[in-house]
């Protein structure tokens, strides 16, 4: 089973700020199977970005994913305040699919 | 615009089997995708526990395929969910969801649907 590492737990941030979130797999991931997911408090995930960079329909062009291999990154250029939330990647492969264990994006 | 909602009991007794299935509208539970089924306890992360195609091939996360089975309805358009020899561990929000493929300069897969979950509590 791949293991995706989230880093940081918690990023604290304002407003206007750029937010860089990891993520780091345990072995080899194709880009294909990579994407991210941005959750708020009662609601269900919500697609961001698939395919490691493609954005997902509806979704702004501050939000950007880049990275391969075992390092990925989703980059928010300046928050907003309805980007504060709680963030996945997820990635498709071998014997399982595995969500990483999230980062939290609060208000500074 | 696909819609899926989770039923089944709020609580289930331990050592019991929780049943939950995923109502599929706005398009075919027929269609290329899989349908899967996601979990998240509380305040934690997200944990996928396997996966149907219409034509009932089926994949389970290792971790819990002993205990799952994951079934599908066609003339129903829905999917189903059982966990057998449920704790306390097993409580949380499941989620079912639609996994859908695109392909860009090679086949890429992702959750674009999801339910509004649904909780389930595990306790006597």
């Amino acid at each position: 089973e791949i293991v995706l590492t989230q880093s940081p737990g918690t990023l604290s941030l304002s407003p206007g700020e750029r937010a860089t979130l990891s993520c780091r797999a345990s072995q080899s991931v194709s880009s294909s199977y990579l994407a991210w997911y941005q959750q708020k408090p009662g609601q269900a995930p919500r697609l961001l970005i698939y395919g490691a960079s493609s954005r997902a329909t509806g979704i702004p062009d501050r939000f950007s994913g880049s990275g391969s291999g075992t390092d990925f990154t989703l980059t928010i250029s300046r928050l907003e305040p309805e980007d504060f939330a709680v963030y996945y990647c997820q990635q498709y492969g071998s014997s399982a699919l595995t969500f990483g264990g999230g980062t939290k994006v609060e208000i500074k | 615009q696909v819609q899926l909602q989770e039923s089944g009991p709020g609580l289930v007794k331990p050592s019991g089997t929780l049943s939950l299935t995923c109502a599929v509208s706005g398009g075919s539970i027929s269609s290329s995708n899989w349908w899967s089924w996601v979990r998240q306890p509380p305040g934690k992360g997200l944990e996928w526990i396997g996966e149907i195609y219409h034509s009932g091939s089926t994949n389970y996360n290792p971790s819990l395929k002993s205990r799952v089975t994951i079934s599908v309805d066609k003339s129903k358009n829905q999917f189903s969910l059982k966990l057998s020899s449920v704790t306390a561990a097993d409580t949380a929000v499941y989620y079912c969801a639609r996994f859908s493929e695109t392909v860009i300069a090679a086949p890429t897969y992702y959750f674009d649907y999801w339910g509004q979950g649904t909780l389930v509590t595990v306790s006597s």
